[in-house]
């Protein structure tokens, strides 16, 4: 069975500094793929992110990176020089076979000015 | 585009009583899913569909029904809401899954209370 662990329940960042949001995960399928996804207090899920598991390259989108280590099992969300706007729930998730995602507990992510 | 559609944002129901979430897309995505969020505990997967006439059980299906009998729609029915299944429901559509990048586009949420 897919899983995904996110151990940090909450974080603080101060602005303008990164900050690394950890995602470990568990699966048999040597196929798949990992999402992060932002869910401000407004509720909304919005995409951010996405590694694939044949990828070579970590993946990068603006401010956001993916710190994928294969053997470790592990897809860290970096976000570098934070804004308060980032102050947010981050979901990692993941997707095998022909099921739809698994999401971990997620962290909540607090910018301070 | 209007993406992915839920109605209602709101409803309040009491023990025993049936509802349907509605849920829409336009993007002719094959697959659609229903999630529920609780606090601490991410999102969890009801129900899933790869296509019209084609629906499976995700975490947690019990005491909820799907069909789909359209490619754009995929209700979600409380057969006999409890208030266990006070929550948030998102839909979500992608146009496959497990293939590649290919994120699913979530609808705004329905926030059920059942009293």
């Amino acid at each position: 069975a897919q899983k995904i662990t996110q151990t940090q329940p909450g974080m603080f960042v101060q602005e303008k500094e990164a900050v690394t949001l950890d995602c470990t995960y568990d699966t048999s399928d040597p196929s798949y793929g990992l999402f992060w996804y932002k869910q401000p207090s407004s509720g909304e899920m919005i995409f951010l992110i996405y590694q694939g598991s044949y990828d070579q390259q970590n993946a990068t989108e603006g401010r956001y990176s993916l710190n994928f280590q294969k053997a470790r099992k592990s897809a860290n969300l970096v976000i570098s020089a934070s804004q308060l706007g980032d102050s947010a729930m981050y979901f990692c998730a993941m997707s095998t076979g022909n099921t739809p995602l698994v999401f971990g507990k997620g962290t909540r992510l607090s910018v301070i000015a | 585009n209007a993406g992915v559609t839920q109605t209602p944002k709101f409803q309040v129901l009491k023990t025993g009583q049936s509802m349907t979430l509605q849920c829409a897309q336009d993007m002719n995505h094959e697959y659609m899913s229903w999630y529920r969020q609780d606090p601490g505990m991410g999102l969890r997967l009801i129900h899933y569909s790869v296509g019209a006439g084609i629906t499976d059980q995700g975490e947690v299906p019990n005491g909820y029904n799907v069909s789909r009998s359209t490619t754009e729609d995929f209700p979600l029915r409380l057969l006999s809401a409890a208030p266990s299944q006070t929550s948030v429901y998102f839909c979500a559509s992608s146009y496959s899954v497990g293939q590649g990048r290919d994120e699913q586009y979530f609808g705004p949420g329905t926030r059920l209370t059942v009293t």
